[in-house]
């Protein structure tokens, strides 16, 4: 009965290199969905995926930041040329394909990023 | 704009006391809540939820209210424990055919022996 799950759980990361960061949903979910927490803070939304399809990407900044969700295998947030002001933790969530705006989203733990 | 915040950044609590964590939002349109705690580097964890045709909720220990006429959110956590120990944020569904929850600043809660 594994949950939501991401890796790597910390990315260290030079400024410029690219930061790939990988979300499984918990088994039976088509929805995932990636939020960005800055310490003592709450978390941003920034994209809803379903399968091959970007729902929402209202919270994605416009640029270097890109998000995936394929047929087969996990969702990936990648961002481009990193800068110090992209360390943060991002969390990936999942949910049950219902349809409905109320189904819960169930969180992964995380994985935190720092740009030296 | 988009606001879901918390009176108090910090509450403290003696071990077995009851806890009130308290979160405003400023939509009125939000038609879904929900409470997350969130340990130390963990992921948030579902507590519970709310719809807004409710006024009260109550789960395994914890209530939470919604008063939607000064758009107000509690959670209330009976015979608190130190397991109760992390940060707790209130989160929005503002209807409307978005999926994304707008999450409030937290409020870390620590029980004290």
């Amino acid at each position: 009965n594994a949950g939501v799950m991401q890796n790597p759980r910390h990315l260290v990361r030079r400024r410029g290199q690219e930061a790939r960061l990988r979300c499984s949903p918990m088994k039976g979910h088509s929805h995932v969905y990636w939020y960005r927490q800055l310490p003592e803070e709450g978390l941003k939304f920034m994209v809803y995926l379903q399968k091959e399809n970007i729902i929402d990407e209202s919270g994605m900044p416009k640029e270097r930041f890109s998000a995936e969700f394929p047929k087969e295998g996990p969702s990936i947030l990648r961002i481009q040329q990193v800068v110090r002001g992209d360390s943060a933790a991002y969390f990936c969530a999942s949910s049950p394909p219902g349809g409905g705006r109320e189904e819960t989203q169930y969180f992964g733990p995380g994985t935190r990023l720092l740009v030296l | 704009g988009e606001s879901v915040g918390l009176h108090l950044p910090t509450l403290s609590v003696q071990e077995g006391d009851n806890s009130i964590i308290n979160c405003a939002y400023s939509n009125s349109a939000s038609d879904y809540f929900i409470w997350y705690k969130q340990e130390s580097g963990k992921g948030p964890q579902f507590i519970i939820d709310i719809r807004s045709n409710m006024d009260k909720r109550q789960g395994q220990r914890v209530t939470v209210l919604l008063n939607k006429t000064v758009k107000h959110l509690s959670l209330q956590i009976a015979a608190t424990q130190p397991g109760d120990s992390a940060v707790y944020f209130c989160a929005e569904n503002r209807g409307s055919g978005t999926y994304k929850y707008i999450f409030g600043t937290g409020t870390r809660l620590k029980v004290l022996a």
